[in-house]
């Protein structure tokens, strides 16, 4: 099935860890997009990529890191530079970045640091 | 960037049409209104998007204003499946057409 992935879907690290998560999708989709969602929050765009070898910081890009190396595959990393890494993460894709398309999302990891 | 409005939250009987409105006033010409909503512990679903004309899909409409400074989503019968947080999106092509979320309307939907 189509689809995008994310892995694992629950991580627990110890403080001062760097954590690296999965998202790989099969859609075939240009864009893709990493969010954090805090509880009781809306989601925040932490980095995105349009195209291959190419992405931008989104609104709390700080203590993240990511690599666009093939399309259908866009992981994130926690660096220990991240103050509160514990929160929800979710991985989306779109065909392309026109606005007119629709947005495909993982079904998340959720990351605990103690 | 543009930013939505939204009510925090709001309540419907099951079977009853739902109205979720949207305001969205600094909505430049080549914004898309997307909605989107989320259960529980899960990755947000697509269910509707826009420019400047209403839209019918099969999950639910959308309804433009004239200025396009504020949107409906209407569900037509609300089911107990539809209890979940709402978000009226805005896409921009200077924010690289990520989606920016705000904090959504939360949807109670009682038998």
């Amino acid at each position: 099935d189509g689809g995008i992935t994310q892995s694992p879907k629950y991580l627990f690290r110890k403080e001062g860890q760097n954590v690296t998560l999965s998202c790989e999708q099969n859609l075939n989709h240009d864009a893709m997009y990493w969010y954090r969602q805090d509880p009781g929050q809306g989601l925040r765009l932490i980095y995105y990529s349009q195209i291959v070898n190419d992405f931008q910081k989104g609104d709390i890009a700080e203590g993240y890191s990511v690599s666009r190396e093939k399309k259908e595959s866009f992981p994130l990393t926690v660096t220990s530079a991240q103050k509160n890494p514990t929160a929800f993460y979710l991985c989306a894709s779109s065909n392309r970045p026109t606005g007119g398309t629709e947005a495909f999302f993982g079904q998340g990891t959720r990351l605990t640091v103690v | 960037d543009a930013k939505t409005t939204q009510p925090n939250s709001m309540e419907s009987n099951e079977e009853e049409p739902v109205h979720l409105p949207c305001n969205h006033s600094t909505i430049s010409g080549t914004d898309y209104i997307h909605w989107y909503r989320q259960l529980p512990s899960q990755g947000p679903e697509y269910v509707i998007h826009g420019l400047t004309s209403n839209v019918n899909n099969r999950m639910a409409s959308l309804a433009i204003a004239e200025d396009r400074k504020s949107s409906t989503l209407i569900l037509h019968r609300a089911t107990l499946r539809d209890a979940a947080v709402y978000y009226c999106i805005l896409i921009a092509r200077n924010s690289g057409y990520a989606l920016n979320f705000g904090k959504g309307t939360s949807l109670l939907v009682t038998p």
